[in-house]
């Protein structure tokens, strides 16, 4: 079955104790992205990447990291959490041709509190 | 402010009736995408409409792009409460020599009542 799978679905944590929400396709997708959402603010993207070694930052990148170097995984790491990054995280995975990115396959999602 | 922006930002409509919602955007585009999203879930992709396409219809679904005012707007007919949900447009663009971003608008809420 063709997924997108993140890990953890839920997570409590503390200021400053890192953590890595992994997020891993099956489809042998080109293109993989990491949204965070919360309450009047819609989707907003948080890195992308067009393939393995490839990684851009999107509109709110603050305060993350990622790395691609395999064409599955996209793990999504906050080096050191803070109360403002209190969210539901989508990970996200398409066919890209380079010119053009195709439809988006989304994980369940992982809510996320930092106290 | 975001590329694509959707309007209204809720709606609410009884069973049956039609629910129309626009969106915006600012610079050219590959394509744009309509998504739906049940509260809380991840979202689920319905129709992708090509920057040289003016219509296409999937099921209830029909979706218009307007490239001179960039604008684009989604039709549900016929409605049903199982269409309650957020809709969100998507919109693709080209950033750089080999790069595109997809990014999304801040959705619709649309609320069918039975």
């Amino acid at each position: 079955e063709a997924q997108v799978t993140q890990n953890p679905r839920y997570l409590i944590t503390v200021t400053g104790k890192k953590l890595t929400v992994t997020c891993s396709q099956n489809m042998n997708h080109e293109y993989m992205s990491w949204y965070r959402q919360d309450p009047g603010l819609g989707l907003r993207q948080i890195y992308y990447s067009m393939n393995v070694e490839v990684t851009d930052k999107g509109d709110v990148p603050e305060g993350y990291k990622v790395s691609r170097k395999e064409k599955r995984n996209f793990p999504l790491i906050l080096e050191s959490p803070s109360p403002n990054q209190t969210s539901l995280y989508f990970c996200a995975s398409a066919f890209s041709s380079g010119t053009s990115t195709g439809e988006l396959f989304f994980g369940e999602g992982s809510r996320l509190t930092v106290l | 402010s975001q590329q694509g922006e959707e309007d209204p930002q809720a709606l609410s409509i009884q069973e049956g009736e039609n629910a129309t919602m626009n969106c915006s955007y600012k610079t050219s585009i590959n394509n744009l995408q309509w998504y739906r999203q049940n509260s809380g879930r991840g979202l689920v992709h319905l129709i992708l409409i090509r920057s040289n396409e003016r219509e296409k219809h999937s099921g209830r679904l029909r979706v218009t792009l307007d490239t001179s005012k960039k604008s684009s707007s989604l039709l549900i007919t016929a409605s049903r409460a199982a269409d309650t949900a957020s809709y969100f447009c998507a919109t693709d663009r080209k950033i750089k020599a080999a790069g595109n971003k997809l990014t999304f608008g801040g959705g619709t809420r649309v609320l069918v009542k039975p």
